[in-house]
């Protein structure tokens, strides 16, 4: 079956880094892209972008864009999410998503979620 | 850039059908895609490509696609189907293609 595996809960404090983590099992992890979804407290879904394994061809959504950074590590079948200095405004639940195979396809299998606050 | 218009939320009663709008200009020329999300859970794809059914949803779960809207339909509706539900779309806001998200509704099973 296929399984994406994030990171736990973290707690961090505004101006520190931080990378999370979406680890894929049970499919060609290189062969798909993945996806980060941002969802803050009590709010709807934001597409961050996507990174394909594979290559490493990254497309990030224009709010987005410079806020964060996406990569993969193909050899340990695991993605990346990162800041180089987080704000409270960081704070929210972040999703990695598989793309399915198609053209425009759906998100077919979501991480679990990870957690991240930040907070003074 | 493109926009995805949900109703916040929807009511409906046991045993009804519950029908979940998704609007957006000429929607019907893009391909829509639905998520089921419950409290404290990661969403799920219920319906892909306009009516598609993944395996293990079930059958009371439809879809349709027509000029302007999309419209996610729950037949025979349960207390197990409150909850949020979010359509999706590709288009192009740059040189590539994005997702975009519908703004969600909260579906409440009276």
């Amino acid at each position: 079956d296929v399984q994406l595996v994030q990171t736990g809960t973290d707690v961090k404090k505004p101006g520190e880094s931080l990378r999370i983590s979406c680890k894929g099992f049970g499919y060609r992890f290189d062969m798909y892209w993945i996806a980060w979804v941002r969802q803050m407290p009590g709010k709807g879904l934001e597409w961050m972008g996507s990174i394909y394994p594979g290559d490493s061809d990254t497309r990030y959504s224009p709010s987005f864009q410079g806020q964060v950074t996406m990569s993969a590590d193909e050899s340990n079948t695991t993605a990346y999410l990162e800041w180089s200095s987080l704000k409270a405004s960081d704070t929210a639940m972040y999703f990695c998503a598989r793309h399915g195979p198609s053209p425009r396809p759906q998100l077919d299998n979501w991480g679990q979620g990870t957690l991240v606050t930040v907070s003074s | 850039s493109y926009v995805l218009t949900q109703a916040p939320s929807v009511s409906v009663a046991p045993g009804e059908t519950a029908r979940l709008s998704c609007g957006g200009h000429n929607i019907v020329s893009k391909s829509v895609h639905w998520y089921q999300q419950k409290p404290g859970q990661a969403p799920v794809v219920v319906i892909s490509f306009d009516s598609d059914r993944p395996s293990g949803i079930p059958e009371r779960f439809s879809g349709s696609n027509s000029g302007n809207t999309a419209t996610l339909t729950i037949s025979r509706v349960e207390a197990g189907d409150e909850a949020d539900y979010f359509c999706q779309v590709w288009d192009r806001v740059t040189e590539h293609q994005e997702v975009i998200f519908g703004g969600g509704t909260k579906l409440t099973v009276l």
